[in-house]
């Protein structure tokens, strides 16, 4: 079965500092990869997707993944943390049918 | 705003009840999925309809049903329910039924059996 990890509950940064939120998979075959964000009390909001290409994936609100075949990881990053960023952060992998696997969740805390 | 609503909101209701929750998918997506998120099991797949077909099932309770309408709206329907169906309760939807297509989620429906 395709299945994500996400090893972290919790990720703290300070603003203005370089976030990573990691994600490893476990496919067989090709993995076709997500990044979502949910904010309190709301949906997900999607991020970014990796299906295919370069391994450096850019999304919205200045995310990027960076896709890692040989150590099978799709870290989620940013240069810049912002206080807004602060969220729970779901990585995904499309399964053998259509439907996403989601990994546990990080929360991610910036802090002023 | 991902375009895609649910109603409603909230929804308190018994053990033994029976609810029905709605879901409008975004303009010209055909393609609806269920998904329940709670504390303990997380974000879990449930049910995908395609243009009026069910194609997919995951996790899904037997008293758990959904169905697909002609104007692409669902329904999941959650009956004899218990205190551990209390979730909140995703739909999402796509343009097709599942390739490279991302999925768009709705703003959930947060159940409550007492």
């Amino acid at each position: 079965a395709q299945s994500v990890a996400q090893p972290e509950d919790q990720v703290n940064v300070a603003e203005g500092n370089p976030l990573t939120v990691k994600c490893t998979y476990s496919v067989s075959g090709n993995p076709y990869l997500f990044w979502y964000v949910q904010y309190p009390n709301r949906g997900l909001q999607f991020l970014l997707k990796y299906i295919t290409g370069d391994n450096l994936v850019k999304g919205s609100y200045g995310f990027e993944a960076e896709f890692n075949k040989s150590q099978t990881s799709f870290h989620l990053k940013k240069p810049s943390a912002l206080v807004s960023d602060s969220a729970l952060y779901f990585c995904a992998v499309r399964d053998s049918g259509y439907a996403l696997n989601f990994g546990k969740g990080t929360s991610l805390l910036v802090t002023p | 705003d991902s375009g895609v609503t649910q109603t409603p909101k909230h929804l308190i209701t018994a053990t033994g009840q029976r609810v029905t929750l709605r879901c409008s998918p975004r303009s010209g997506d055909l393609s609806v999925y269920w998904y329940q998120q709670s504390l303990d099991q997380g974000l879990q797949f449930l049910i995908q309809y395609y243009n009026g077909e069910e194609r997919a099932k995951g996790n899904i309770l037997e008293r758990f049903s959904a169905q697909q309408f002609p104007d692409l709206h669902s329904e999941l329907n959650l009956s004899s329910l218990e205190l551990g169906d209390s979730a909140l309760y995703f739909c999402a939807s796509s343009p097709l039924a599942g390739g490279n297509n991302e999925q768009f989620f709705g703003p959930g429906t947060r159940l409550t059996v007492l």
